[in-house]
């Protein structure tokens, strides 16, 4: 099993660009969500998915959009990118039914100039 | 919302002693709390974790205890070793979906 992967690892866009930074799993794990993670601030949550079809919003939602369509993939889209969104984003999943772990990606450091 | 707080965020022991880091939360119906470890450029990775039933854990040299009276819940990190030098976040889950709230996070250094 690969687990939890995504792309891009490293991302440069302009103020205003759009982009969709992509996850996927292969743990057919029902619960995924996005995470980002900015210096002393922890990991907030962004959007989470509990089964392909179904979101919402976490903490942070604002300037992000986001689709289930698989149960596999949970891409995140950046509308209109800004300074305020460089961070680092992790995906996450895991399995409603066997422990409450979850799963991290490798992340994604996105900087926004 | 649930709200995580982490003390302290940064902590230095000498190797072989014992690190504690404390957490507090503000949802009694939080029923979930885990522990992850973070090396720097890499991923976190779950170390130990508690459930709102158990007042205690323990996993070798780790240990979590939880007081939901209080709510506030603790890792304790026994025979340092350099190797446990990371990031330490507290987490915890309330309601039935994954929507789990971290604190900020403790950066552990053990001195050799």
């Amino acid at each position: 099993n690969a687990g939890v992967t995504q792309t891009p690892k490293f991302q440069v866009l302009k103020t205003g660009q759009s982009m969709t930074l992509q996850c996927a799993q292969d743990m057919n794990h029902e619960y995924m969500s996005w995470y980002r993670q900015d210096p002393g601030m922890g990991l907030r949550l962004i959007h989470y998915s509990v089964g392909a079809g179904i979101t919402d919003q976490g903490e942070v939602p604002n300037g992000y959009n986001v689709s289930r369509s698989t149960t596999e993939d949970f891409p995140l889209r950046l509308l209109s990118a800004a300074p305020s969104q460089t961070s680092v984003y992790f995906c996450a999943s895991s399995d409603r039914t066997g422990g409450n772990e979850q799963y991290f990606g490798p992340g994604t450091r996105l900087t926004v100039t | 919302g649930e709200n995580v707080e982490q003390h302290p965020s940064t902590l230095s022991v000498q190797e072989g002693d014992s690190a504690v880091i404390k957490c507090t939360y503000s949802d009694s119906a939080s029923n979930y709390f885990p522990w992850y470890k973070q090396e720097l450029g890499k991923r976190p990775q779950l170390i130990i974790d508690i459930r709102s039933n158990v007042g205690e854990k323990k996993d070798q040299r780790i240990a979590v205890t939880l007081n939901k009276t209080a709510k506030h819940f603790s890792l304790h990190i026994t025979e340092t070793q350099p190797e446990d030098s990371a990031v330490y976040f507290c987490a915890a889950r309330s309601g039935g979906y994954q929507k789990v709230t971290f604190g900020t996070g403790t950066k552990l250094q053990v001195i050799p």
